[in-house]
């Protein structure tokens, strides 16, 4: 059964940065693509973008370009979104998934707080 | 970036049937923009029920079923279990990017 375990919590000051990790497991790294997806306390989801494992290609959502870095290490079938200049409103919970229709797996989130 | 709009709520009786919706700002949501359905219950992290309009995962109960309706995807629950409360999310591909709707919470009284 594919397994990804994520990172532990993180409480960040506004303007650090926060690394997650998400590593997977029973199945072949490298052929699905890795999404992160994050939820704020009480609201909806939202989607950050992808991680092609195979070959480090990225696709990231609008809102994040520019502050967002998805990365991965195939030696250890990891992958990273490294999420920068922090605000209070990053307070949120995050997910990675995936699966051969991209969205079948998923983490079991890692909350990320964001306060002074 | 595409707006993608759910009901907020909605309410449904043990055994009956109920149908989400998910509409776009761009217009009609088609197969092209391979609609998925996912169920999210307090404290836990999503789970797929449906991908790509109307296909179900192993895991997903017979009594759900998605369509495109009206010029929108559609989530149909036929049946309503009491284990059936929760949030319900769709998604959709605009050109390459992925975007949520708000998500309807469904409550079975």
């Amino acid at each position: 059964q594919v397994q990804l375990v994520q990172s532990g919590a993180e409480v960040k000051k506004p303007g650090a940065s926060v690394k997650v990790s998400c590593k997977a497991s029973e199945y072949t790294f490298t052929g699905y693509f890795i999404q992160w997806v994050r939820q704020a306390p009480g609201q909806g989801l939202e989607w950050m973008g992808w991680i092609n494992p195979n070959n480090g290609g990225t696709y990231y959502a609008q809102k994040f370009q520019g502050r967002v870095t998805m990365a991965r290490d195939t030696s250890i079938s990891t992958a990273y979104m490294e999420l920068s200049r922090l605000r209070s409103d990053d307070t949120a919970a995050y997910y990675c998934a995936t699966g051969g229709h991209y969205f079948d797996y998923w983490g079991q989130g890692t909350l990320v707080t964001v306060s002074s | 970036q595409a707006v993608v709009t759910q009901e907020p709520s909605l309410t449904v009786s043990p055994g009956g049937t109920v149908t989400l919706t998910c509409g776009s700002s761009t217009g009609a949501v088609t197969s092209g923009h391979y609609p998925y359905w996912f169920q999210q219950k307090p404290g836990q992290a999503p789970r797929t029920l449906i991908y790509d309009t109307n296909n179900k995962h192993s895991w997903t109960p017979a009594r759900f079923s998605g369509s495109l309706l009206g010029g929108k995807a559609a989530l149909t629950l036929s049946g309503a279990q009491p284990e059936d409360e929760a949030e319900y999310y769709c998604l959709v591909s605009h050109s390459g990017a992925r975007v949520f709707g708000g998500g309807t919470k469904l409550t079975v009284l």
